[in-house]
């Protein structure tokens, strides 16, 4: 099956690097995703990284992806109060042709 | 208007009301889905359009009905529902199904009563 698993809620302090972590369990996943979702707002794509890579740097977002161990994780660096949001991770398996999302990360930025 | 609208934003139904949901694709985009977000579990998958023919149920109630009449335009037709199906229903579009970069909407806010 396609379980993708997040932690409900992290809270960081202004200015520290966020971690937000996703397990998934099926390895014929192509792309891996981070979606961001503001109150109120649908979801908006932020990064994603192809299965073969292992790391993707996008100005203060990196992601990380371990896929041995099925873990990927995105860093926020230099968090701000503008960063609070639901993040999302989300894969997308090509022979189900379908993105299966985590339950989502609540991230709490505080002044 | 540009990307993925919803509407309504918002809305309150009781249990016997007929209600439709409605979406459109700004983009050019072939494949449309519906997905119903719940609070503390994943995105559920709902229905998947590519070119207007439905290609994927999600084992998804009958008391919800889609429907695609063009490759800009999907509608959510709501009736009999329950309670427990109070939730964001979020509408994405993508350029075809095998295309893994989905847009999505705002999102309508459904209350069932």
């Amino acid at each position: 099956g396609e379980d993708v698993e997040q932690s409900l809620f992290l809270s960081v302090r202004e200015g520290d690097s966020s971690v937000i972590n996703c397990t998934y369990t099926d390895s014929s996943s192509t792309y891996l995703y981070w979606y961001k979702q503001e109150p109120g707002a649908g979801l908006q794509l932020l990064t994603y990284i192809f299965s073969n890579m292992d790391m993707k740097q996008d100005q203060r977002l990196t992601v990380l992806l371990n896929k041995k161990d099925k873990h990927l994780s995105l860093r926020i660096a230099d968090t701000q109060t503008g960063d609070s949001a639901i993040y999302f991770c989300a894969e997308f398996i090509g022979g189900a042709n379908n993105l299966f999302f985590g339950t989502g990360t609540r991230l709490t930025v505080i002044p | 208007e540009t990307g993925v609208t919803q509407t309504p934003r918002h809305l309150v139904m009781g249990m016997t009301n007929k209600k439709s949901l409605k979406c459109e694709q700004h983009l050019g985009h072939n494949a449309m889905y519906w997905y119903k977000q719940s609070a503390k579990k994943p995105l559920e998958l709902m229905f998947v359009y590519n070119f207007k023919e439905q290609t994927e149920n999600n084992s998804v109630p009958s008391r919800f009905s889609p429907e695609c009449p063009n490759s800009s335009h999907l509608f959510l037709h709501l009736h009999t529902l329950q309670p427990e199906d109070s939730a964001l229903y979020l509408c994405a579009s993508s350029q075809g199904t095998s295309d893994n970069e989905q847009f999505f909407g705002p999102g309508t806010r459904l209350t069932v009563l």
